[in-house]
């Protein structure tokens, strides 16, 4: 398996622009999670997904944020408008509830920059 | 809100030598695990240990749990130049799919 994929790897964008985050699950997992890292907040969970349903989105910063899993295979995160705040890595992980001790699969990450 | 919190922020060591990182939580937990990231890269996954576990092994690393101390350690035995990286503990509470809460993390630097 080619692991968690996301595109892009780096996205810089003017404020007021929609942003479009992708992310391809590893094959057979049933969760999907996305986090956002950045120096002064760490990583924080922005939402996660079982069976391809929000489960939390308590996370998601605010209105301006949505995420999607319309399949098993695919997941969007969108900033729309976007500000220099959103600048940040943005991560998206999967995992297997029966390979639960093998834990979180994590994307490299897209690193996104608002100006 | 960073349930766990990491401890040194930052340590320096020799190769060969063993390197300790703690970590400690607030409240009650299912499950902790422990994850590595290179620079400009992803998390990886080292080991998860279950609130009923106190020990568990995995090559050159080994961790503790101490549920009555929230608290709980990563020894890296014989360390190596390639062990160079942030390390993050994560603590889960629902099972060991609920969502995870990261710390900020310890940066590892380690010397030839």
């Amino acid at each position: 398996d080619a692991g968690v994929i996301q595109s892009p790897r780096h996205e810089v964008t003017e404020m007021g622009q929609e942003v479009t985050l992708r992310c391809k699950p590893i094959s057979g997992h049933d969760y999907l999670f996305w986090y956002r890292q950045t120096m002064m907040r760490g990583l924080e969970l922005l939402i996660y997904f079982n069976n391809n349903v929000p489960i939390d989105d308590s996370g998601m910063p605010e209105d301006r944020f949505s995420a999607k899993m319309p399949n098993a295979s695919f997941s969007t995160l969108k900033i729309q408008p976007s500000e220099p705040r959103d600048s940040a890595v943005y991560f998206c992980a999967s995992s297997s509830q029966d390979r639960a001790d093998y834990g979180y699969t994590f994307g490299s990450g897209t690193r996104l920059t608002v100006v | 809100s960073q349930q766990g919190e990491e401890d040194p922020q930052a340590l320096s060591i020799q190769e060969g030598e063993n390197a300790t990182m703690n970590c400690s939580y607030k409240t009650s937990i299912n499950n902790l695990q422990w994850y590595r990231q290179n620079s400009g890269r992803g998390l990886v996954h080292l080991i998860l240990i279950r609130s009923n576990e106190r020990e568990k092994h995995s090559g050159r690393l080994r961790v503790t749990l101490d549920t009555s101390k929230k608290s709980s350690s990563l020894l890296i035995t014989a360390s190596r130049a390639a062990d160079t990286a942030s390390y993050f503990c994560a603590t889960g509470y629902a099972g060991a799919n609920s969502k995870l809460t990261f710390g900020k993390g310890i940066t590892l630097s380690v010397r030839p």
